[in-house]
């Protein structure tokens, strides 16, 4: 079945490292994202690329990083320049095209910093 | 700059209850608005959407009207049950702008 495959879903890290989060979709979906989920605020953007190779920052891209060097691809790194990594990141994709409105999103993955 | 509202949760409601959650949106030209619905330990999906003034989005019994004279684009239900639990975002969008703005969330518990 076609979706998107986020991993791992909980994760724990200890101050001052790095971790990726991984986000792979087989929808043939051009545009993929990232949103980070705190209680209470909602889903903020946190990077978006629209096609291979090319990624935008969101709202609150400091502390994070990411790539595209495949289609199906688009991990997150959450770096130590990171203030308060603890937070529920959901990736998703879309389909850029007139009419095509809908995100589809992972299941999450779950970070917690220890 | 663009901002979705929705009414604060949590909802606590008895199976059958009518259900309406509110939203309204600040924006300055002509969003497309939509509820995406997350079920316990999963990811979000679309619930409804609608593209225009006085559309109306509709599924699974959930239905929510474009209002552009009052901005808003409630979500109600006319008898909810227990599966119907879940947090709902509202959250626009304008044709051709990546950027999906979400409001906060309402997270709605149905007892039986």
């Amino acid at each position: 079945d076609g979706g998107i495959t986020q991993s791992p879903k909980y994760l724990f890290r200890k101050e001052g490292q790095n971790v990726t989060l991984s986000c792979e979709q087989n929808l043939n979906h051009d545009a993929m994202y990232w949103y980070r989920q705190d209680p209470g605020q909602g889903l903020r953007l946190i990077y978006y690329s629209q096609i291979v190779n090319d990624f935008q920052k969101g709202d609150i891209a400091e502390g994070y990083s990411v790539s595209r060097e495949k289609k199906e691809s688009f991990p997150l790194t959450v770096t130590s320049a990171q203030k308060n990594p603890t937070a529920f990141y959901l990736c998703a994709s879309r389909n850029p095209g007139r009419g095509v409105e809908e995100l589809f999103f992972g299941e999450g993955s779950r970070l917690t910093v220890l | 700059g663009d901002s979705v509202t929705q009414m604060e949760g949590p909802v606590t409601l008895s199976e059958e209850a009518c259900l309406t959650i509110n939203c309204t949106y600040t924006a300055t030209g002509y969003p497309s608005l939509f509820w995406y619905v997350q079920y316990p330990g999963e990811g979000l999906q679309l619930l409804l959407k609608a593209t225009k003034a006085d559309d109306k989005g509709s599924n699974k019994g959930f239905e929510a009207t474009y209002r552009k004279e009052t901005t808003s684009f409630h979500l109600e239900k006319g008898s909810v049950q227990v599966s119907d639990s879940a947090v709902y975002f509202c959250a626009l969008r304008y044709f051709g702008n990546e950027k999906l703005t979400f409001g906060t969330g309402t997270r709605l518990t149905i007892i039986p």
